[in-house]
């Protein structure tokens, strides 16, 4: 399966400032997603992150709060926008390769919001 | 729509014991479905997953589970519990479009 690296792996960030979360793999997927875990949660999806195209928003996420870019096939990144201490939680990427169900997830990034 | 129940957020065993954690999920569709494991500060790891075929599908660490359509159902188990299987562990279902949907998760505390 595809090696799946995110950075930063935790951050302590003030209110009202962003963080802009990276998710790299080592070879071309098909499909990547981010997902949001608050404390102790389970995974929520946020949106699926297309290439060349905007990201499709679960409901309850929207684009001017957590935008994602995804440039090519191996790189995504969600931007956590002025953020609050609600938004303090685990966000991972996961990925699909080829035509594949299978979802792999990113070691996650850790973020406290103060 | 697709959803999965897992029952009991904790459960503790002894190092040693059978470990058994229960996944029921509904599905309008033959389901994937998909068992991760997550270790403190570390993502989600696949322990297993069924597809088609063989309803008892075995994983990585000695884990197995068993799809059991008639009762919508497919629980983890691990004969001989050990303390490095310390986790959080989720159940997941999907309807074979790449949407996943986890259960809330149940986290497994090995005494020894």
């Amino acid at each position: 399966s595809a090696v799946i690296s995110q950075k930063p792996s935790r951050d302590i960030c003030q209110r009202g400032t962003s963080l802009t979360i990276q998710c790299q793999v080592d070879s071309q997927v098909t499909m990547m997603f981010w997902y949001r875990q608050q404390p102790g949660q389970s995974l929520t999806l946020i949106a699926t992150a297309n290439q060349g195209s905007e990201a499709t928003y679960e409901s309850g996420f929207v684009i001017d709060k957590f935008p994602i870019s995804r440039p090519n096939l191996t790189f995504s990144t969600l931007t956590v926008s002025n953020m609050s201490p609600e938004d303090s939680s685990i966000y991972l990427c996961s990925v699909t390769q080829g035509a594949g169900e299978t979802q792999y997830f990113g070691p996650g990034t850790r973020l406290l919001v103060l | 729509a697709q959803s999965v129940t897992q029952l009991g957020s904790h459960v503790s065993v002894s190092e040693g014991a059978l470990v058994l954690l229960r996944c029921n999920y509904s599905s309008s569709v033959p389901p994937y479905l998909f068992w991760y494991v997550q270790y403190p500060n570390q993502g989600l790891q696949l322990l297993l997953k069924y597809t088609t075929g063989a309803t008892l599908v075995k994983g990585i660490n000695g884990f197995e589970a068993e799809f059991k359509k008639s009762e919508t159902s497919f629980h983890l188990t691990k004969p001989s519990a050990h303390m490095s299987d310390a986790a959080e562990y989720f159940c997941a279902v999907s309807e074979g479009g790449n949407m996943l949907t986890f259960g809330g998760g149940t986290r497994l505390m090995v005494k020894p």
